[in-house]
């Protein structure tokens, strides 16, 4: 089936450690999107890329970092400056060039710092 | 400065009524505007999209209209059932174009009773 698999679904983090988010999509789609979001908020962009070995900051891309080696992959770095991570992660995905694009997101995986 | 709001946190109804959910926006002049639906602990599922030359679309129970003057959309499902219970949200594409980065409000969290 296409689609997005993010993973782990849950995960916890230890002060000053650095977690990374995998998500994969099999859509053959050229953007790819990382959102948090937290309760009560709404969807923020954390980081998206339009291209292969090409990204650009979102709205809150401080103390996250992200690669796009591959088109079908799109891992989120949650970094140890990141001071308030605890939150419900989302990878999005949609076709490149089509205006009014539709995206496709993931399950979500869930980042809680202990 | 630029918001988008979706006027209410939640909504209930009974079942067999129509729901009507707001999103209002200022500063703002979206190309598209689209609804997605999200159940909790997973991701948003998209719903419709409409375009600022369209009043209205349809799919099946579901309704939307678009006006750029009032800038404001409204979502509407008929015959409501409690399956359609679930957050929803509405998101600004204020490009139109290959970013494809919408701008998500925070949600309407509707339950409909049986």
């Amino acid at each position: 089936d296409g689609g997005i698999t993010q993973s782990p679904k849950y995960l916890f983090r230890k002060e000053g450690q650095n977690v990374t988010l995998s998500c994969e999509q099999n859509l053959n789609h050229d953007a790819m999107y990382w959102y948090r979001q937290d309760p009560g908020q709404g969807l923020r962009l954390i980081y998206y890329s339009q291209i292969v070995n090409d990204f650009q900051k979102g709205d809150i891309a401080e103390g996250y970092s992200v690669s796009r080696e591959k088109k079908e992959s799109f891992p989120l770095t949650v970094t140890s400056a990141q001071k308030n991570p605890t939150a419900f992660y989302l990878c999005a995905s949609s076709p490149r060039g089509s205006p009014g694009n539709t995206i496709y997101f993931g399950e979500g995986s869930w980042l809680t710092v202990v | 400065s630029q918001k988008i709001e979706q006027n209410s946190e939640a909504l209930n109804i009974q079942e067999g009524k129509t729901a009507t959910l707001t999103c209002n926006y200022t500063n703002y002049s979206p190309a598209y505007l689209q609804w997605y639906r999200q159940d909790p602990g997973r991701g948003p599922v998209f719903l419709l999209l409409i375009r600022e030359n369209e009043k209205e679309k349809r799919k099946e129970r579901l309704k939307v209209t678009f006006d750029t003057t009032l800038k404001q959309s409204l979502f509407h499902i008929t015959a409501s059932q409690p399956a359609d219970s679930a957050t929803y949200l509405c998101a600004l594409d204020t490009y139109g174009g290959s970013q494809g980065n919408l701008i998500f409000g925070k949600g309407t969290k509707l339950s409909v009773k049986p």
